[in-house]
C-alpha cells in the first residue's frame, strides 16, 4: 500500500513531442507529489508537485495530472527538447510523514 | 530553495575500509535525510538525521554499518563502515525546508 508504480522504465520521444510518464498509488493518505528530475551525475531536483485539492498544475511545459478517484496522476512534458533527457521519478507523501516514496524512475530520451 | 553541497563528490575505496560522507547546507534545517541511489535505479531512504536525536534507520539498514551524525543544523555525515562491494553506489544527503526536499550532488562510491 506504501508503492507508487510508475511506468514507462524508458521513453523516447521526438523532439517537439510530448512527453507522458505515469505513477499509481494505493495509499490514500497520500497528500502531496512531487516530480523530481535528475541528471547523470546530479541529485534530483523538485521539478512539479501537485496536492490532490487540485486536477491539474502546470509550470511552463511541464503539467501534472491528478485523478484522485483513480488514484493515478501523470507528468506531460510538451514541446520536449532535447535539454529534457533525463531521469523522471514521481513520489507520494502523506502530511503525517516526513517520508517520501518514490516511483521507480523513467528515462526519458529526446531524439532531435 | 536549499544549497546542498557534498563532500567527497566521488571516491575509490578498498574493501573493510571506512568512508565518511559530508554534508553541508547552506542555511539551518531540521530534517535532513540520506539515501543511497544504485545506478539506474530509484532513491533508497538510509536513514533520518535531527539534530539533537539519534538517527532513525530504515529496515536494512543499521547504525553500525552507517553511523550518522548531525552536530548541528546545517551539517551532516554519513559514514560507510567496513565497506564491501555491494556498498558501491551513490550517496545523496537531502534536506526538508517547508514543503520541499531538496537534494545534494551526491556521492559516489565505488568499492573494490
Amino acid at each position: 500500500q506504501q508503492q507508487v508504480k510508475q511506468s514507462p522504465q524508458s521513453l523516447i520521444v521526438q523532439k517537439g513531442g510530448i512527453s507522458i510518464i505515469n505513477c499509481a498509488y494505493e495509499n490514500t493518505a497520500f497528500d502531496y507529489f512531487p516530480w523530481y528530475q535528475q541528471f547523470p551525475g546530479k541529485g534530483p531536483a523538485l521539478l512539479i508537485a501537485i496536492r490532490p485539492d487540485v486536477s491539474e498544475k502546470k509550470e511552463g511545459r511541464f503539467t501534472i495530472s491528478f485523478n484522485k478517484s483513480a488514484k493515478q496522476f501523470s507528468l506531460h512534458i510538451m514541446d520536449s527538447q532535447p535539454g529534457d533527457s533525463a531521469t523522471y521519478f514521481c513520489a507520494a507523501r502523506s502530511g503525517s510523514n516526513y517520508q517520501l516514496i518514490w516511483g521507480a524512475g523513467t528515462k526519458l530520451i529526446i531524439k532531435p | 530553495s536549499a544549497v546542498i553541497s557534498q563532500k567527497p563528490s566521488r571516491d575509490i575505496c578498498q574493501r573493510g575500509t571506512s568512508l565518511t560522507i559530508q554534508c553541508q547546507v547552506d542555511s539551518q534545517v531540521t530534517m535532513m535525510f540520506w539515501y543511497r541511489q544504485q545506478p539506474g535505479q530509484s532513491l533508497t531512504l538510509i536513514a533520518t538525521a535531527n539534530q539533537g536525536s539519534e538517527a532513525t534507520y530504515e529496515s536494512g539498514f543499521v547504525i553500525d554499518k552507517f553511523p550518522i551524525s548531525r552536530p548541528n543544523l546545517t551539517f551532516s555525515t554519513l559514514t560507510v563502515s567496513n565497506m564491501s562491494p555491494e556498498d558501491s553506489s551513490i550517496y545523496l544527503c537531502s534536506v526538508r525546508r517547508e514543503d520541499t526536499q531538496y537534494f545534494g550532488p551526491g556521492t559516489r562510491l565505488t568499492v573494490l
